[in-house]
């Protein structure tokens, strides 16, 4: 099946720190991507969406000038976490669909996710 | 309301039993549907896609009810492994780019 890889799964830093998080699809390419953030039993919380070659949709309540998100190319999307807080620390996942599978109504429009980032800001 | 809601949980049940979960949904215009299964800190898996005409997966059946907008995913003679949480999933075709909406999932624990 198809393989988004994310990197890197863990990070640990000290307040005032950016940190940037690639999301990659291997095997297929994604127009879209999407960003999410999961806190400790809760579930994902969808932050934004990565459009290929323009700028990115986020969701409301979302700085966008805090979460930089940038899809340079059908395979990449990064998220800059600026100026990371205690606040900020979180799981953050990413996920794509196959470009060839977007748009079209069907049950093969499902996700694929990333193995996530643990985010523990100092 | 939330768009997608599901069985708050947990669910603790004995190995072998069955149990069942629902989902809801509130966007009239969805148009796929799936279960996924997210064990802790990790990323979810797609467990099976929901149809119409209802499937089955083994132990596992999905049934969607368009008219009611409710989706169930039924796990018989449950297994110690099948304790994660499982999220319902939908998509709707009119908002941001088939936009996903994720339940807030229920955590099921199988116990020996």
């Amino acid at each position: 099946g198809a393989v988004v890889s994310q990197h890197p799964s863990r990070v640990i830093c000290k307040s005032g720190t950016s940190v940037k998080i690639e999301c990659r699809s291997l095997d297929f390419q994604a127009t879209t991507m999407f960003w999410y953030r999961q806190f400790p039993k809760q579930s994902l919380m969808l932050m934004a969406t990565s459009n290929e070659g323009s700028k990115a949709t986020y969701e409301q309540g979302v700085e966008k000038d805090k979460f930089l998100i940038n899809h340079a190319s059908l395979t990449l999307s990064t998220l800059t976490v600026t100026s990371a807080h205690p606040e900020d620390s979180s799981f953050y996942i990413c996920s794509a669909r196959d470009r060839r599978e977007q748009g079209r109504l069907s049950s093969n429009e499902k996700l694929f996710f990333g193995s996530g980032t643990q985010l523990s800001v100092l | 309301r939330k768009e997608v809601e599901q069985d708050p949980g947990p669910f603790n049940v004995p190995e072998g039993a069955t149990v069942a979960f629902n989902c809801t949904y509130s966007n009239s215009a969805s148009q796929s549907f799936f279960w996924y299964r997210q064990d802790c800190r990790k990323e979810p898996k797609l467990l099976m896609s929901v149809y119409s005409s209802g499937n089955e997966d083994g132990r596992f059946t999905a049934q969607l009810n368009r008219a009611s907008q409710y989706i169930s995913l039924l796990i018989r003679d449950s297994k110690l492994s099948d304790s994660a949480t499982y999220l319902c999933v939908v998509n709707a075709f009119n908002t941001n780019a088939g936009k996903s909406t994720f339940g807030d999932g229920t955590t099921l624990t199988v116990k020996p």
